[in-house]
């Protein structure tokens, strides 16, 4: 069955840090790939979505970016972070329109 | 956008009784496919339930029953005899295949099950 290991689970950064989130894939090849961001109580935001190695599509214009340097690869980043990234951050994917999409564990940023 | 619109932000059910909680989304996709899922407060993501748009019967899982109704839009989720352990936020997600593969969620609705 397809896995998806993300870390850190937890991270406290100061405003301004670098940040770099990674989760990988286990279980499959070629899954479509997303990060969201939750903030309490509230829904899953799509941040961005990759259907494959370098493509990437952005749903928000905000300050993070991702990468998708290999197939079960799929990295979040920030150069500077803000008091306003802090959140809970999922890594998702799934196979297609019929599959039930799989989750990490999400990590869960404070940035003071 | 094609969005995702859970009304019901909080709801409260009784134990062993029924609960709807509602779902519309926006498409102008031929197909996609409609999920549901549960978050305890662990912030894990749990699969319930799945529906094509091309399932001409209404999903059903052990407790839970997807009401979809295609031309109003909306797939929503059934939960009969309600649990303790039902108490958590529900969202619906909408898979899409229109400009490029990609799964939307809704706000969600925090359901508390009460004895």
């Amino acid at each position: 069955s397809q896995t998806i290991h993300q870390w850190p689970a937890t991270l406290v950064q100061p405003v301004g840090s670098p940040l770099s989130l990674e989760c990988t894939v286990e279980g499959t090849s070629n899954p479509n790939l997303y990060w969201y961001r939750q903030a309490a109580g509230r829904g899953l935001q799509l941040l961005f979505y990759s259907v494959g190695i370098g493509q990437i599509s952005s749903e928000v214009p905000q300050n993070l970016s991702a990468s998708r340097p290999q197939d079960r690869q799929f990295i979040l980043s920030s150069k500077k972070l803000l008091l306003s990234d802090s959140g809970f951050y999922l890594c998702a994917g799934d196979r297609g329109v019929e599959t039930e999409a799989f989750f990490g564990q999400g990590t869960r940023l404070t940035v003071v | 956008a094609q969005k995702i619109t859970q009304t019901q932000p909080g709801m409260f059910v009784q134990e062993k009784e029924a609960v709807t909680l509602d779902c519309t989304y926006d498409t102008s996709d031929q197909s996609y496919g409609l999920f549901w899922y549960k978050q305890p407060s662990s912030g894990e993501m749990i699969f319930l339930i799945y529906q094509g748009s091309y399932d001409e019967q209404n999903a059903t899982e052990g407790r839970y029953s997807l009401n979809f109704q295609k031309a109003r839009k909306s797939a929503n989720l059934v939960i009969s005899a309600s649990q303790l352990g039902d108490s958590a936020m529900y969202f619906c997600a909408k898979f899409s295949t229109g400009g490029g593969n990609k799964l939307t969620f809704g706000t969600g609705t925090q359901l508390k099950v009460e004895l």
